[in-house]
């Protein structure tokens, strides 16, 4: 059974600073790794996509994979406030399933 | 471009009706998935639809089911409504399946009385 691990939180971290979220998944064959956003009674806002080993960054994102430890993470910069949310980390195997997603980590930017 | 569009966004059901919800994708996207959000369960995938064909699902009871159109438009059906249906269900459309990026709707909320 595919499975995507994330701590739960909340993570605290202060303005300013580098927020770093992490997500380990159990299938070895996963090939393609997201980072959605949700902000409270919205839907996930997709982020960040990433498919083969080492970083990617856009902007203040930036997502790191390592497929031979099954590890995924996000790092936000400069983290601000509006970045107070719960991140979700979605795994996808091949062409088969939809989306895995981890039950999300709780960011809160301190001002 | 247009989002993701889902209708309705609100719902209440009493237990044992249907309940039909639609999706209308991104322009050009062809694939579309449904997703049911709980705050135990979290985010799961229900099935998948590419160009009129359901080309994934989920683990759920055979009450879930879905269609899409030729427009590309999906609908997604739950008949004998249980209490534990009560949930966010979530569209998410995808230009095909090479990347697999998909992007969501706002969401119907379904409440099951």
């Amino acid at each position: 059974q595919k499975e995507v691990e994330q701590n739960s939180g909340p993570l605290s971290v202060p303005e300013g600073a580098i927020a770093s979220l992490n997500c380990t998944y159990s299938d070895r064959v996963s090939q393609s790794f997201f980072w959605y956003r949700q902000y409270s009674g919205k839907s996930p806002e997709l982020i960040m996509s990433i498919y083969s080993n080492g970083d990617k960054e856009d902007g203040r994102f930036t997502a790191q994979l390592n497929k031979a430890s099954q590890y995924v993470s996000l790092l936000i910069r400069d983290s601000q406030p509006s970045d107070s949310a719960t991140y979700l980390c979605a795994v996808k195997v091949g062409g088969a399933d939809g989306l895995t997603f981890g039950k999300g980590t709780h960011l809160i930017i301190q001002p | 471009k247009a989002g993701v569009t889902q209708t309705p966004r609100y719902l209440i059901k009493t237990r044992g009706q249907q309940v039909t919800l639609s999706c209308s994708p991104i322009s050009g996207h062809r694939s579309v998935s449904w997703y049911q959000q709980t705050p135990g369960q979290g985010l799961q995938f229900l099935f998948e639809y590419f160009s009129e064909t359901q080309r994934n699902k989920g683990n759920f009871p055979g009450r879930f089911s879905g269609r899409q159109f030729s427009n590309s438009r999906s609908e997604m059906n739950v008949s004998t409504l249980e209490l534990g249906d009560s949930a966010l269900y979530l569209c998410a459309s995808s230009y095909t399946g090479g990347s697999y990026e998909q992007y969501f709707g706002p969401g119907t909320r379904l409440t099951v009385t």
